[in-house]
């Protein structure tokens, strides 16, 4: 069974600020791993992804993530943000295949404020 | 615009009632999804269709009964509605066997 943990549930931070997102996953098998972003009253929006190759991803506007294997760990960076950040981050993990199905991360909410 | 959308974006309705979502996607994708994300924003797969053909049935009571037409096609019939089915139900599509999914802009349903 696959499983994934976002610890943090809320990660308040100033503008401009560096932020890391944590996420640590669980899975028997290979993984595929996916942080989407969900701004307020909006669906979810993939950041990037994890299928292989690199380690080090980079995803759409300025974030990126590193796959860490030994740490079980898909955390997700911003050197710089911005107010229009503030959204919910959700981390996801998919074993592929016929089912594909996305087991999601509780949701960590990125505060930014000015 | 390619993506995937559902209607209606708003539902409001009374318990015992029945009520369908429908949600297509033009992006040309063999597998269709229907995901619950209550109202501590938790995301959980309920069905999921691959050409047409029932693939996941995760433990979902047989309230809930998803229709795909075709492909580009999955709606979601909800029987005697309750109180606890309130939440935002999120569309999603991607290739099949492949990994990312592309979501719609969800239907928010609050039984009354």
């Amino acid at each position: 069974a696959q499983s994934v943990t976002q610890l943090d549930s809320q990660v308040p931070v100033f503008e401009e600020a560096p932020v890391e997102l944590r996420c640590n996953y669980s899975s028997s098998v290979s993984v595929y791993l996916f942080w989407y972003v969900q701004y307020p009253n909006q669906g979810l929006q993939l950041l990037l992804k994890y299928l292989s190759g690199s380690t080090l991803v980079k995803g759409i506007n300025g974030f990126e993530a590193e796959f860490n294997k030994s740490q079980t760990s898909f955390h997700l960076r911003k050197p710089s943000v911005h107010i229009s950040d503030t959204a919910e981050y959700f981390c996801a993990v998919s074993g592929g295949g016929a089912t594909n199905k996305l087991i999601f991360g509780t949701g960590t909410l990125l505060a930014v404020q000015p | 615009d390619t993506a995937v959308s559902q209607t209606p974006k708003y539902l409001v309705t009374q318990m015992g009632n029945d009520k369908s979502i429908k949600c297509e996607q033009n992006l040309g994708h063999d597998t269709m999804y229907w995901y619950k994300q209550d109202s501590k924003k938790f995301l959980k797969i309920m069905f999921s269709y691959n050409n047409k053909e029932l693939i996941i049935n995760e433990t979902v009571p047989n309230r809930f009964s998803p229709k795909s037409p075709d492909k580009a096609h999955l709606n979601l019939h909800i029987n005697s509605l309750e109180l606890g089915d309130s939440a935002v139900y999120f569309c999603a599509s991607s290739h099949a066997q492949g990994y990312e999914q592309y979501f719609g802009p969800g239907t928010r349903l609050t039984v009354t």
